[in-house]
């Protein structure tokens, strides 16, 4: 079965800073996606990034890149220009590739942004 | 805003009630989610459906049952609440597909007392 491990429940940044979220996986497979979610508080979840495994070039959306190190199996996420509106937890999930069922979840940071 | 929907938002009922949750889209997605999610915890798979007259189990094991007869509704039932069923509980949607998006609704919140 495949697991995700985010080790650090908690993140604090100041604003405009970096930040840095880690999450590993562990998988036996070779064809697979891995996710990055956002849930603000009392608010729906809403995806922020995603990466084929498939693909070497790391997946960036604006002020939001990934670090995919798929030797390593590990998925970081970096937040650039850190602004208040990105305060809220953040897992990390992946899927199996062939059509596979819901997602697999990481237990998720908390991240802080101080003003 | 996603389009999927959930209600109620909040729910606290009493040991041994039956229950109802609601969840509906309106993107015409096949495939749809049930996850529970614990408190600091991560969101663990209990139910999934990748259409009509489709329903399969999740990873967690969960005394809830769903149903899809329609393909923008999925209901979540507990025939009899206990405590032990307290958690939030969030449903998704998403296309066909291993790179498709999930989209979640903004969750029940239950508590059995």
């Amino acid at each position: 079965a495949q697991t995700v491990t985010q080790s650090q429940p908690e993140m604090s940044v100041q604003e405009a800073e970096t930040v840095t979220l880690s999450c590993t996986y562990d998988t036996s497979e070779s064809d697979y996606y891995l996710f990055w979610y956002k849930q603000p508080p009392s608010r729906q979840m809403i995806l922020v990034i995603r990466q084929e495994a498939y693909k070497q070039q790391n997946a960036t959306e604006n002020r939001f890149s990934v670090n995919f190190q798929k030797a390593a199996k590990s998925f970081s996420l970096k937040i650039s220009d850190s602004q208040l509106g990105d305060a809220a937890m953040y897992f990390c999930a992946y899927r199996g590739g062939g059509g596979a069922d819901g997602l697999t979840f990481g237990k998720g940071t908390h991240l802080i942004i101080q003003p | 805003e996603a389009d999927i929907y959930q209600t109620p938002r909040y729910l606290v009922i009493g040991t041994g009630k039956k229950i109802t949750l609601e969840c509906s889209q309106t993107m015409g997605h096949d495939k749809m989610y049930w996850y529970q999610q614990d408190p600091g915890m991560e969101l663990h798979l209990i139910h999934y459906s990748y259409g009509v007259n489709s329903t399969e189990k999740g990873d967690l094991s969960s005394e809830s049952t769903v149903s899809r007869i329609r393909t923008e509704h999925f209901p979540l039932t507990l025939e009899s609440a206990r405590p032990s069923h307290t958690s939030q509980y969030l449903c998704a949607s998403s296309e066909s597909g291993d790179r498709a998006e999930a989209f979640f609704g903004q969750g029940t919140r239950l508590t059995v007392v």
